[in-house]
């Protein structure tokens, strides 16, 4: 059964300050995908990641993924108060399009 | 613009009053899915549509029934909501080709009395 870890689970950080949320997940996948969810809304798709060694850099957020290691990063860059929100990853199981998702990580910038 | 889209946005309904959730979508995706996800959780996936090959998860509450009269719409009924069930209502499609993830709509948020 696959299983997707993300860690931590709640981060709350300082406006400017650098960050990494990390996904881990259980089994062979070169599937991995990131999302944004505002309060009370729906997700958002911010990273498609199709191949070990994929980088996507969208603004001040960076997603990576490493299938040997069966991990993905959420690097965050100097962060603003508009990052706030929750964000999952979710892993592609091997047939179809259906996803496992992460627990979701809450991040909260202060400034 | 092609989308998902998710009717009513809000919905209150009666303990035990039955309840049906729309979904409808112009992206022509084979693939269909509803989700339920209660605060502060993960979406959990409750079932999904290959065209008209429906799989439910296994552990899909029997009161919760879905219905995809066409490749556009689907539906999802719940036939006896208790408190337990209110919760955001997800629906997401994909394509079959893989590596394409899924397409959210907004979601129907779900309100128990």
């Amino acid at each position: 059964e696959l299983k997707v870890e993300q860690n931590p689970l709640f981060l709350s950080m300082q406006e400017g300050k650098n960050y990494t949320i990390y996904c881990n997940y259980s089994t062979t996948s070169d599937r991995l995908y990131w999302y944004r969810q505002d309060p009370g809304k729906s997700l958002e798709s911010l990273f498609v990641l199709l191949s070990n060694g994929a980088v996507k850099q969208e603004g001040r957020l960076m997603a990576s993924l490493d299938t040997k290691a069966r991990l993905s990063t959420l690097h965050i860059t100097a962060a603003v108060h508009d990052l706030s929100a929750t964000y999952f990853c979710a892993v592609d199981m091997e047939y179809g399009n259906k996803l496992v998702f992460g627990a979701g990580t809450i991040l909260r910038v202060k400034s | 613009d092609a989308m998902v889209i998710q009717n009513p946005r809000y919905q209150v309904t009666q303990f035990g009053k039955p309840v049906t959730l729309s979904c409808s979508q112009t992206l022509n995706h084979n693939v269909m899915y509803w989700y339920q996800q209660k605060s502060s959780q993960a979406p959990k996936l409750l079932f999904h549509y290959y065209d008209k090959d429906f799989n439910n998860e296994a552990d899909t509450p029997d009161n919760f029934q879905s219905r995809r009269p066409n490749t556009s719409f689907c539906f999802l009924d719940i036939r006896s909501p208790g408190l337990g069930d209110a919760a955001m209502y997800l629906c997401a499609t994909s394509p079959l080709a893989l590596g394409r993830g899924q397409y959210f709509g907004p979601g129907t948020r779900l309100t128990v009395t």
